[in-house]
């Protein structure tokens, strides 16, 4: 257990679903990331929250909707998702954007059918 | 910050010394060097970073060349569990651009 908590673990949903990764750390961070690590490819950073503002969207299609109510809870809300959207998302957190040490997440092994 | 290059794989025997190799020709003075692994289908794992002198903790060991325009990441006993891919990346403490993590060294431990 690393300190950052990723649910589910898998999930499998259909193209016109409406689903939501959660992730949680209570280690006193105040950034949170998300990243999308497809099948044979690097990770890509997807967004980055610092002290609860998103700081970085990189570029990343709107079916795809992060939320950071607090520093220790972030959300990504997935709507008419892609085939090509199954990878492995993984949350991270540090003490401060950028900093030093990230902790990652489990990851949530997504695949849209 | 400054890009990295890392060999694609690398395999070991276990119980042997493996050592990772990065060349970071273009870091800057005020960047740290900073090692990830990735085990297959987990979040990476913060190994190990440093600035310019050698650094040693329970995972492993960093060994930064003088001109710091390379590192090698040496696991002293490898074993089975050390099977995973290796991430070297530089940054600057306390600045706000994310690293980004390449496509790193893919290292297998075989009996």
């Amino acid at each position: 257990e690393t300190g950052v908590t990723q649910t589910p673990r898998h999930l499998v949903m259909g193209m016109t679903n409406k689903k939501s990764l959660k992730c949680e750390q209570h280690l006193g961070h105040n950034a949170m990331y998300w990243y999308k690590q497809s099948a044979k490819k690097p990770l890509e950073l997807m967004f980055v929250y610092n002290f609860k503002e998103q700081t970085e969207n990189n570029s990343v299609p709107s079916r795809f909707s992060p939320e950071c109510p607090n520093s220790s809870h972030l959300f990504l809300h997935l709507h008419t998702l892609q085939p090509e959207d199954s990878a492995l998302y993984l949350c991270a957190s540090s003490q401060e954007e950028g900093a030093r040490g990230y902790t990652f997440g489990s990851g949530t092994r997504l695949t849209v059918v | 910050d400054a890009k990295t290059t890392q060999p694609p794989s690398m395999d070991c025997a276990e119980g042997r010394a493996a050592n990772l190799p990065c060349n970071h020709s273009t870091i800057s003075g005020n960047e740290y060097v900073y090692w990830y692994r990735q085990i297959h289908s987990q979040g990476p794992q913060y190994i190990i970073h440093g600035l310019k002198n050698n650094e040693t903790n329970e995972m492993a060991s960093l060994i930064i060349t003088e001109d710091r325009k390379s590192s090698t990441l040496i696991l002293p006993h490898a074993t089975l569990r050390d099977t995973a891919v290796y991430y070297c990346i530089v940054r600057v403490e306390g600045g706000s651009y994310i690293p980004t993590f390449g496509r790193g060294t893919s290292l297998i431990v075989h009996p």
